[in-house]
């Protein structure tokens, strides 16, 4: 099964880190790992990708594992405004790039 | 990140008449366009994969003369719902991609579609 497991709803605090962890153990050596977060009535908003070692940019951190089978997406500190639905997908290389959408965690961030 | 526009935002229409949604890659070249649909408390489900200048590849369960794709241009594919019902109610939202199946893809803001 290509698609990963994530826990259905998290809640953070605004201004504490937050991580969202993604389990893919089933993940061959040339998926990429993305992560996708959706707002409601609005389409995925690219925020991380990775294949193997950790990665940063402006909206978060990607933390995976050594053996790959899972990962952890960072929020550094939580707003408002990172209320959404969050996907942990597999790239399927081997399948033209496609993603297969989970059912992602829903985080609540409260003030 | 790369823009993906979608038009229209919101259609309404009768049941038995098609309609057509575009998907636009505005400041890239988007080789591959994917479309999904997603239900309301659903997750997003894909339904074919369309690269420019051939036939799309349709999802195990998706209909392809009912939902007819073209991807006729690097920035441009649509999506064609023939003969509507109330069952094909839903949001259909296009990403695109630029080159190679390990790039990033980007969605466009969606369409919500209200068949009566």
């Amino acid at each position: 099964d290509a698609k990963t497991t994530q826990p259905n709803s998290m809640e953070s605090n605004e201004e504490e880190p937050v991580h969202l962890p993604c389990n893919h153990s089933t993940i061959s050596g040339t998926d990429y790992i993305h992560w996708y977060r959706q707002l409601p009535s609005q389409g995925p908003e690219y925020v991380i990708h990775g294949l193997t070692s950790n990665v940063n940019n402006r909206m978060a951190s990607l933390a995976i594992a050594e053996d790959r089978k899972s990962s952890t997406l960072i929020l550094h500190r939580a707003t408002l405004r990172d209320a959404a639905v969050y996907y942990c997908i597999r790239t399927l290389y081997n399948q033209g790039g496609k993603l297969i959408f989970g059912q992602g965690t829903e985080l609540s961030v409260k003030p | 990140g790369a823009v993906v526009s979608q038009h229209p935002s919101r259609v309404i229409c009768k049941s038995g008449t098609s309609v057509k949604i575009e998907c636009r890659s505005l400041d890239f070249q988007a080789t591959t366009m994917f479309w999904y649909r997603q239900f309301p408390k659903q997750s997003l489900m894909l339904m074919a994969t369309s690269n420019e200048g051939s036939k799309a590849t349709y999802e195990q369960g998706v209909e392809k003369d009912k939902f007819l794709i073209n991807h006729a241009s690097l920035t441009l594919s649509t999506l064609t719902v023939t003969s509507a019902h109330p069952e094909d109610s839903s949001f259909y939202i296009c990403s695109a991609r630029s080159t190679g199946a390990q790039e990033t893809q980007y969605f466009g803001p969606g369409t919500r579609l209200l068949v009566l």
